[in-house]
């Protein structure tokens, strides 16, 4: 079945750098990657999606990029503030098909460190 | 936050007990599913449902049920509840391509 793949575990960065989060899938009809984010105690919630006919997606200080060639999509977080601390998890599913919404699988998360 | 809310928050329990969790949403969605996460292990899929009495089973289904009587309301059974089921167990809507959490509820298992 599918397999996600997300690296690294755990990213330490500085205020204002940039953080990167890289996950691999092994379905090649996999068709939507969403990210999401959880603060400690808290829901995940979705920050950004992208589909598989979008090479590239911005909102704000995020970006996802995604090759389908090589299987692997990966997260951007620009400027990076302290409230941005918190464990992102990718996912990624067939979508939508035959009228039924494909089941999401996810990696087993990043848990990203912001030090002021 | 996609008008989902789960009862209990948290819950502590005994080996051997049953334990029902409850999942309602108010925006009338078909899909509905239950995660259970733990550390090192991400989220996982436990059952999910596309409709009222229809049900499946995902990754982690052995000693869990579920239930979908009405399309607001979907439950999880613990049959015989056992320490490897204390989690942080989450419920999701589908909406398009996109799946909503609730807030989750924390089960320890004694």
């Amino acid at each position: 079945g599918e397999n996600v793949e997300q690296h690294p575990s755990t990213l330490s960065v500085q205020e204002g750098d940039s953080a990167v989060i890289k996950c691999t899938y092994s379905d090649s009809a996999s068709n939507y990657f969403p990210w999401y984010k959880q603060e400690l105690g808290k829901r995940p919630q979705l920050i950004i999606d992208i589909r598989s006919n979008v090479g590239e997606k911005k909102d704000q200080r995020i970006a996802v990029t995604l090759n389908k060639t090589a299987k692997h999509f990966s997260l951007h977080i620009t400027e990076t503030q302290p409230e941005d601390s918190a464990v992102y998890f990718c996912a990624a599913s067939r979508g939508n098909y035959g009228g039924s919404q494909g089941n999401l699988i996810f990696g087993k998360g990043t848990k990203l460190s912001v030090k002021p | 936050d996609a008008g989902i809310t789960q009862s209990p928050r948290h819950k502590v329990t005994e080996t051997g007990t049953p334990v029902t969790l409850r999942c309602h949403q108010t925006e009338n969605h078909r899909y509905m599913y239950w995660y259970r996460q733990d550390p090192g292990h991400g989220l996982r899929l436990i059952h999910y449902s596309y409709g009222v009495k229809d049900t499946d089973k995902g990754e982690v289904s052995d000693g869990y049920s579920v239930s979908r009587s009405k399309t607001e309301d979907f439950l999880l059974t613990l049959e015989s509840a056992t320490s490897s089921q204390t989690s942080v167990y989450f419920c999701a809507i589908g909406r398009g391509d996109t799946q909503y959490f609730g807030p989750g509820t924390r089960l320890t298992v004694l």
